[in-house]
């Protein structure tokens, strides 16, 4: 089976911090992603990757940046944390399949910013 | 714009009895959908998938039936049970590249 891994389940940080939110995937897959989920807003897509080294912007990727130096990690980097930013973070990864398919998530790291 | 939703928040069924959730796509040119299920303190979980060429994929207790015509997707759960409990998405691509759309998500409360 799939594993994505995120290194924590709950963070608690202080506006203005930076915050670096890490993901591992062990099955070599190529794409990788980043979401947020808010209650009543469902799942947002804040950016995604195709390869190492690259990134995309997604839907909402203001406040935020991204790194993808090793294919299993991509690691999410909120630059000066804000209480907005507080959510659940999901990552996923998939492998290529042409655009069909299935994303496998991690059990998602709940921020709090304070 | 497009987008993908569900016509019921809430869904409360009893014990053994099916469930079906329904999800509704704007986009027309959706050629992959899939259904996620998301147990508490957990990340979705992939339930099922179906492509566009196909009206109908079972999996193991669960049905995903397309109709492209009124752009409607549903999840069949059979004898459901209390395990089942969680919220459900429904998702669509159209040949972006895996780029997702989600829908808002249904609640599935399982009654013993």
């Amino acid at each position: 089976d799939v594993k994505v891994t995120q290194s924590s389940r709950y963070l608690v940080k202080r506006t203005g911090e930076k915050v670096f939110l890490e993901c591992v995937q062990d099955m070599d897959h190529e794409n990788m992603f980043w979401y947020r989920q808010d209650p009543g807003l469902g799942l947002r897509l804040i950016y995604f990757s195709y390869d190492v080294k690259m990134k995309e912007k997604g839907d909402i990727p203001e406040g935020y940046s991204v790194s993808r130096e090793k294919k299993e990690r991509f690691s999410l980097i909120l630059e000066s944390a804000s209480t907005n930013q507080t959510s659940m973070y999901l990552c996923a990864s998939s492998s290529p399949g042409g655009g069909n398919s299935p994303l496998h998530f991690g059990n998602g790291t709940r921020l709090t910013v304070t | 714009g497009e987008s993908v939703g569900l016509h019921l928040p809430t869904l409360s069924v009893q014990e053994g009895d099916n469930s079906i959730i329904n999800c509704a796509y704007s986009n027309s040119a959706s050629d992959y959908f899939i259904w996620y299920k998301q147990e508490s303190g957990k990340g979705p979980q992939f339930i099922i998938d179906i492509r566009s060429n196909m009206d109908k994929r079972q999996g193991q207790r669960v049905t995903v039936l397309l109709n492209k015509t009124v752009k409607h997707l549903s999840l069949q759960i059979a004898a459901t049970q209390p395990g089942d409990s969680a919220v459900y998405f429904c998702a669509e691509s159209h040949n972006a590249g895996n780029m997702l759309t989600f829908g808002g998500g249904t609640r599935l409360m399982v009654k013993p």
